[in-house]
């Protein structure tokens, strides 16, 4: 099993939906909690960091954290075709990232 | 204020051939990290250094990989005798040491070995 599960998709939501991403984990020890975004051959871009349980929100990104549940997401309001990559979910216990495999999302106009 | 940059951006090697990539980092950021990924699939840590020292190594690392950051600045890794399995994504990432330790990554470089 690996230490971070996340739905490969791909995701596929007109513009301007809603869009809920994923991740469940296993490893307690993992206190940070990070988003990031890759568009295709790129390298990942950091979108956001989260210590503790709870909701952070940033811009039209909102970013929750249930450690109770070992479950994260990443909320996506009005969405557009630019947020068009994929996006991974990322953790650490104390200094290597941990990834999970990365959700491809589409948005069409 | 410059990011982390990877050079070559892309390689194209034959099987059994070496190679050599390299990461500058963030200037002033101490910590300096790498991480393989293939298709379909998310980063996966190879190793890290703090300034000159490295630190922690990932079992993925073979002994064909080696990497240093001599001076505590640049990095390089290598790749001796290159297999069609290496062919990936090569990420570097660099971060302070500030608690958060946010890791910022560069463009990659990908590699095929034929």
């Amino acid at each position: 099993q690996k230490e971070v599960e996340q739905d490969p998709g791909p995701l596929s939501v007109p513009e301007g939906a809603i869009v809920s991403l994923n991740c469940t984990y296993s490893n307690s020890a993992f206190q940070y909690f990070m988003w990031y975004r890759q568009y295709s051959r790129k390298g990942p871009e950091l979108l956001m960091y989260t210590y503790s349980s709870g909701n952070k929100e940033d811009g039209r990104f909102t970013a929750q954290v249930d450690k109770s549940s070992k479950y994260i997401s990443l909320f996506i309001r009005d969405s557009q075709p630019s947020d068009s990559a994929t996006y991974l979910c990322a953790m650490r216990g104390f200094q290597k990232l941990v990834f999970g495999t990365g959700t491809r999302l589409l948005v069409s106009p | 204020d410059t990011g982390v940059s990877q050079d070559p951006r892309h390689k194209i090697t034959k099987r059994g051939q070496n190679v050599t990539f390299r990461c500058d980092p963030i200037s002033e950021h101490n910590r300096l990290y790498w991480y393989r990924q293939t298709l379909g699939q998310g980063p996966e840590f190879l190793t890290y250094f703090q300034n000159e020292a490295q630190l922690e190594k990932s079992r993925l690392l073979s002994d064909r990989f080696s990497a240093e950051r001599p001076k505590g600045s640049f990095s390089t890794l290598e790749i001796q005798r290159t297999e069609q399995g290496d062919s990936a994504m090569y990420l570097c990432a660099s971060s302070r040491v500030d608690g958060r330790e946010t890791q910022y990554f560069g463009p990659g470089t990908r590699l095929l070995v034929l």
